[in-house]
């Protein structure tokens, strides 16, 4: 399967722990995309890189939340001193330079926080 | 701010019933559009899209989408939907000079057969 992949697909943490999701994207995506979806909602868009540069990220974005992209591959986020508010399913998707408005998504991970 | 708006969140139908889910969308620029839909336990799929042209675009299993611009709407129909068709349908906005979809809230379509 040549889609994006996310992993793990479910994570349960209690509050306070930090936690860390991995996305790959379609191996010839340039860019790739976080988003958070809660229940009852659409995906909120997170935050977005460009090969290894993070170029936006959104105000749902707090301190406690960090990505990153290291040679311009996969990407990681990671939650620190996690809150029951984070509960939601984090999403990755990718696209390409020359057809960027096409994002394809990934499983996405579950997060619940206890 | 940008923002979308699905006016159905839960529609039931019985299998062979045309649909057509709402979306409406608030940015005055230059929009890209977008279906997405969620099986049951599946990602998100791209359903259809328009970027410019014919403002009637057709999508993979029959769906089809209008735009039009002066009502700010892109609303999806199905002229006979199947039980297969069960899933969770949300209208996304990509607009001129963003970097990100703007998606609406979601409508849970549920086929009885």
């Amino acid at each position: 399967d040549t889609g994006v992949s996310q992993d793990p697909r479910h994570k349960i943490t209690k509050r306070g722990q930090n936690v860390t999701f991995r996305c790959d994207p379609i191996s010839e995506h340039n860019r790739l995309y976080w988003y958070r979806q809660t229940l009852g909602q659409g995906p909120e868009f997170l935050t977005y890189f460009q090969n290894e540069a993070q170029l936006e990220k959104s105000r749902l974005l707090s301190d406690r939340f960090s990505a990153e992209r290291p040679k311009g591959s996969f990407s990681t986020l990671e939650i620190q001193r996690t809150e029951q508010g984070d509960s939601a399913m984090y999403l990755c998707a990718s696209s390409s330079g020359q057809n960027h408005y096409e994002q394809y998504f990934g499983p996405g991970t579950r997060l619940t926080v206890t | 701010a940008q923002s979308v708006s699905q006016h159905n969140h839960h529609v039931i139908l019985s299998e062979a019933a045309s649909l057509e889910l709402g979306c409406n969308y608030s940015y005055g620029g230059t929009v890209n559009l977008f279906w997405y839909v969620q099986y049951p336990g599946q990602h998100l799929q791209l359903l259809l899209k328009y970027f410019s042209g014919d403002p009637l675009v057709k999508g993979i299993k029959g769906f089809e989408a209008e735009f039009i611009k002066s009502k700010f709407s892109f609303n999806l129909r199905k002229p006979s939907v199947q039980w297969s068709d069960t899933a969770e349908y949300f209208c996304a906005v990509y607009a001129t000079g963003r970097r990100a979809l703007t998606f609406g809230s979601g409508t849970r379509l549920q086929v009885q057969p």
